[in-house]
């Protein structure tokens, strides 16, 4: 399968604790975006990459958030100091830099903070 | 600020019969308008996008109908069948490429 990969796909924390989610693109995708789905909602943009650069944050990216692309490759989502209200689904999709751009979903990573 | 209103929330039709879901967008710089479908656990997958200077792009069921001058834009899912049964979002962007801006979707119930 050579589609976004997502990992965890499900995760259960506790209020207060610190989690990090990685995302795999398609192999050679340049940009790389994350984003949150609640229930009942369509996903809200958080941020994107173009190859290492972070080139913009959604609102919703509180200081608790914080993500990284190290070499353009995978990306790291991490939360500190979780909140219940940080329970979501968190996509991550990824995309060729072009004329035809196509935004690729992974099947995301469930998060339940108690 | 919601960008993007997607109406209906839920829509059950029957098999064979035409579904529609419609969209409305305030932003007069989006410029790229691509429909989705999510089954249960899994990630929204692309089906169809338009640009706003055609206002019809049809590939196979599924037909995308855009109205520049009202900001609207409807997918029309044509001999609906129950494998179609999923949640549909439409989105928004300024260019190809750059952040989504999503519906709030539509759960769409094709009955055998």
């Amino acid at each position: 399968d050579t589609g976004v990969s997502q990992d965890p796909r499900h995760k259960i924390t506790k209020r207060g604790q610190n989690v990090t989610f990685r995302c795999d693109p398609i192999s050679e995708h340049n940009r790389l975006y994350w984003y949150r789905q609640t229930l009942g909602q369509g996903p809200e943009f958080l941020t994107y990459f173009q190859n290492e650069a972070q080139l913009e944050k959604s609102r919703l990216l509180s200081d608790r958030f914080s993500a990284e692309r190290p070499k353009g490759s995978f990306s790291t989502l991490e939360i500190q100091r979780t909140e219940q209200g940080d329970s979501a689904m968190y996509l991550c999709a990824s995309s060729v830099l072009g004329a035809r751009e196509t935004q690729y979903f992974g099947p995301g990573t469930r998060l339940l903070v108690l | 600020q919601q960008q993007v209103k997607q109406s209906p929330q839920s829509l059950i039709v029957q098999k064979g019969g035409i579904s529609i879901i419609n969209c409305a967008y305030e932003n007069t710089a989006f410029d790229y308008f691509p429909w989705y479908q999510q089954f249960p656990g899994k990630g929204p997958a692309l089906l169809i996008a338009i640009r706003p200077d055609v206002s019809e792009k049809k590939e196979g069921r599924f037909t995308i109908s855009f109205n520049k001058s009202a900001k609207q834009f409807s997918l029309h899912i044509m001999d609906s069948q129950p494998g179609d049964s999923a949640t549909y979002f439409c989105a928004a962007s300024l260019t190809s490429g750059s952040r989504l801006t999503f519906g709030e979707g539509t759960q769409l119930t094709v009955n055998p």
